[in-house]
């Protein structure tokens, strides 16, 4: 199975911040990842797929990127607002089973 | 619009069974290949099963692999989990989740439920 990690597990940061996640995989996964965002008590939000792309609705403040070796990939929030403290994941989806990384809880 | 509603959950001893169901509306669920995913209290979220949107494919997380079964009925327009020789670890909210594409299971899911709680304990 791919493993995925991410860091960090825990990022405090303030309204207006660049937040940076990265998220790992154990092996090359192309551009097969997803990042969702999870608020307390809610089902995940599809953020981003395909590495890259934007998922309709979400704002463009959001962004995602891959390393040329298809095994590090970073999720950016240009400017923090409030509505985006939450718990956030990414998701291979490379192969069975399509495993989640540990996520990371972006607080004040 | 597109709703999952989850039903089933509720408290069961070790080792017995459980069924959980998702009941979609606003779409076909026969032209979409449906997932599982788990989230235990206070953990990160699991993927536990995908199943084709013919029903011809399933795939099973390791954890759950032999003990549980996907399955859907799509005249009913409702996809099931049953859950057998459940052990404490299996205590999760349990989502159904449906991808933004018809035809295709092994990419994102976008659409979710709300989620139902299986509490295992004796």
């Amino acid at each position: 199975d791919i493993q995925l990690t991410q860091s960090p597990s825990f990022l405090s940061a303030s309204v207006g911040d660049r937040v940076t996640i990265t998220c790992r995989a154990s092996q090359g996964i192309s551009s097969y990842l997803a990042w969702y965002q999870q608020k307390p008590g809610k089902a995940p939000k599809l953020l981003i797929y395909a590495a890259s792309t934007l998922q309709s609705g979400v704002p463009s403040r959001f962004s995602g990127s891959r390393s040329g070796t298809g095994t590090e990939f970073t999720l950016t929030i240009s400017s923090l607002q409030p509505e985006d403290f939450a718990t956030y994941y990414c998701q291979q989806l490379n192969s069975y089973p399509p495993t989640f990384g540990p996520g990371t809880k972006v607080d004040i | 619009q597109v709703q999952l509603v989850e039903s089933g959950g509720g408290v069961v001893q070790p080792g017995r069974s459980l069924r959980l169901s998702c009941a979609a509306s606003g779409f076909s669920l026969s032209i979409f290949g449906m997932h599982w995913v788990r989230q235990a209290p206070g953990k990160g979220l699991e993927w536990v099963a995908v199943m084709s949107y013919d029903g011809s494919d399933e795939y099973y997380a390791d954890s759950v692999k032999g003990r549980f079964t996907i399955s859907r009925d799509n005249s009913k327009n409702t996809l099931y989990l049953q859950m057998n020789s459940l052990r404490a670890e299996d205590t999760a909210v349990y989502y159904c989740a449906r991808p933004p594409w018809e035809g295709q299971w092994l990419v994102p899911v976008n659409y979710w439920g709300q989620g139902t709680l299986v509490t295992v304990s004796s």
